[in-house]
């Protein structure tokens, strides 16, 4: 099983802030690795595919880097809908998924 | 835009088992470019991939639950299903249909409570 790690667990920031969220694979996954943004009572929603791809309709103040075993989300300039918990997952094989324990950014 | 809506009941006993429906609308669930899962959410152990499921029948499970966990299609209803035996208060959680496409795409997840 591939185990996911997310740093930190809780972040606080300041509008206008910008954050980074790390996401560490315990092997290789080359790029399929996607970041998802939860709000509470909500199902997760798809922010950035195959590390570094936005999905459709999703600021471009999110962006996505990093390929193997480390990965990092972005976000420029905070909103204040971006205050949410968010999670990366890993799809290195095409039938199994694993999550991070997910990362709750709070405001400042 | 397809959409999924996860339904069944929300309280099940001990020991029985815990069965849900996913509704797909908007698309075909025999699209041969997705796959569709169950994952669930607790507290405890945070977001867990139940299992997946293909559009020729074909599954894969967590191997954690895979002794008790059965996926399936009906392709004449659009929908596909969720039976987990032998629940135990371990398995509360909200619940979640997904279809896999470029990423995972959500239903709106459903609460699910094992208490006698």
């Amino acid at each position: 099983d591939i185990q996911m790690t997310q740093s930190p667990s809780t972040l606080s920031a300041s509008i206008g802030d910008r954050v980074t969220i790390t996401c560490r694979a315990s092997q290789s996954i080359s790029r399929w690795l996607a970041w998802y943004q939860q709000k509470p009572g909500k199902a997760p929603k798809l922010l950035i595919y195959k590390a570094s791809s936005l999905e459709s309709g999703v600021p471009s103040r999110f962006s996505g880097s990093g390929s193997g075993t480390e990965f990092t989300l972005t976000i420029n300039s905070l909103q204040p809908d971006d205050f949410a918990t968010y999670y990366c997952q890993e799809y290195n094989s095409y039938s199994s998924y694993s999550f991070g324990q997910g990362t709750k950014l709070e405001i400042k | 835009q397809i959409q999924l809506q996860e339904s069944g009941p929300g309280l099940v006993r001990p020991s029985e088992t815990l069965s849900l429906t996913c509704t797909v609308s908007g698309g075909s669930i025999t699209s041969s470019a997705d796959s569709w899962g169950w994952i669930r959410q607790s507290p405890e152990k945070g977001l867990e991939w139940i299992g997946t499921i293909f559009y020729s029948g074909t599954t894969s499970y967590n191997p954690s639950l895979k002794s008790r966990v059965t996926i399936s299609l009906d392709t004449s209803t659009n929908q596909f299903s969720l039976q987990l035996t032998s629940v135990t208060a371990a398995d509360t959680a909200v619940y979640y249909c997904a279809r896999r496409g470029l990423g995972l795409y959500w239903g709106q997840g459903m609460l699910v409570t094992v208490s006698s």
